[in-house]
């Protein structure tokens, strides 16, 4: 059981480059969520779904696209790499938009943006 | 906006010591409060989830507390161990809309000296 996998681990971008992270779970879970992490900051929410077809905006979610066609996948779109997006990105999952079941974590993409 | 905070932000005990840390959170419209794990170069682990105020949840060495009417856990280690190191982390989520209300608290970094 392979549970959240990210792709890359790592990823050095240009100003004004596209890229996605990719994100893909096999748990059958309905909820699924990006974060980021910056020093000092708690993980803020960037966008998140709660089943195929639905995505909604979190805390973040500018310079930031998703979309949601299966059940397994979430991709993070960005479209124009900024320097402020240098970040560590996480996504995760959890059964069901219930607020009491714990979220399952990828192992995190480090981006720079130079 | 609501606010999570974690004291203190880091703590440095001896092997053997039983430590605890605080997670501070909005004592109105609570629905769950999750704790979890970080190591470094990983990612961040459940611990609890927990959703009743009085509730208590233990695993191993480690346990925790809830007070929703005050708004605040506290999160016990007994006997610290070099394992334990690592930042745990808090998240809030009161209630109305989904998940994506999820709030975490910066972490308290723990770091155990054989």
């Amino acid at each position: 059981n392979a549970g959240v996998t990210q792709t890359p681990k790592f990823q050095v971008l240009k100003t004004g480059q596209s890229m996605t992270l990719q994100c893909a779970q096999d748990m059958n879970h309905e909820y699924m969520s990006w974060y980021r992490q910056d020093p000092g900051m708690g993980l803020r929410l960037i966008h998140y779904s709660v089943g195929a077809g639905i995505t909604d905006q979190g805390e973040v979610p500018n310079g930031y696209n998703v979309s949601r066609s299966t059940t397994e996948d979430f991709p993070l779109r960005l479209l124009s790499a900024a320097p402020s997006q240098t970040s560590v990105y996480f996504c995760a999952s959890t059964i069901a938009d219930g607020g009491n079941s714990p979220l399952h974590f990828g192992n995190g993409t480090r981006l720079t943006v130079t | 906006i609501l606010n999570v905070e974690q004291s203190p932000q880091s703590l440095h005990v001896q092997e053997g010591d039983s430590t605890n840390f605080t997670c501070s959170f909005p004592s109105s419209n609570f629905y769950a409060l999750h704790w979890y794990r970080w190591e470094t170069a990983k990612s961040p682990e459940a611990l609890f989830v927990m959703t009743l105020n009085g509730d208590e949840k233990k695993k191993g060495r480690i346990s925790a507390t809830l007070n929703t009417k005050e708004g605040y856990s506290y999160l016990y280690i007994k006997g610290s161990q070099p394992e334990d190191s690592a930042t745990y982390l808090c998240a809030f989520r009161g209630y109305g809309g989904s998940q994506g209300n999820l709030i975490f608290g910066k972490g308290t970094k723990l770091s155990v000296k054989p």
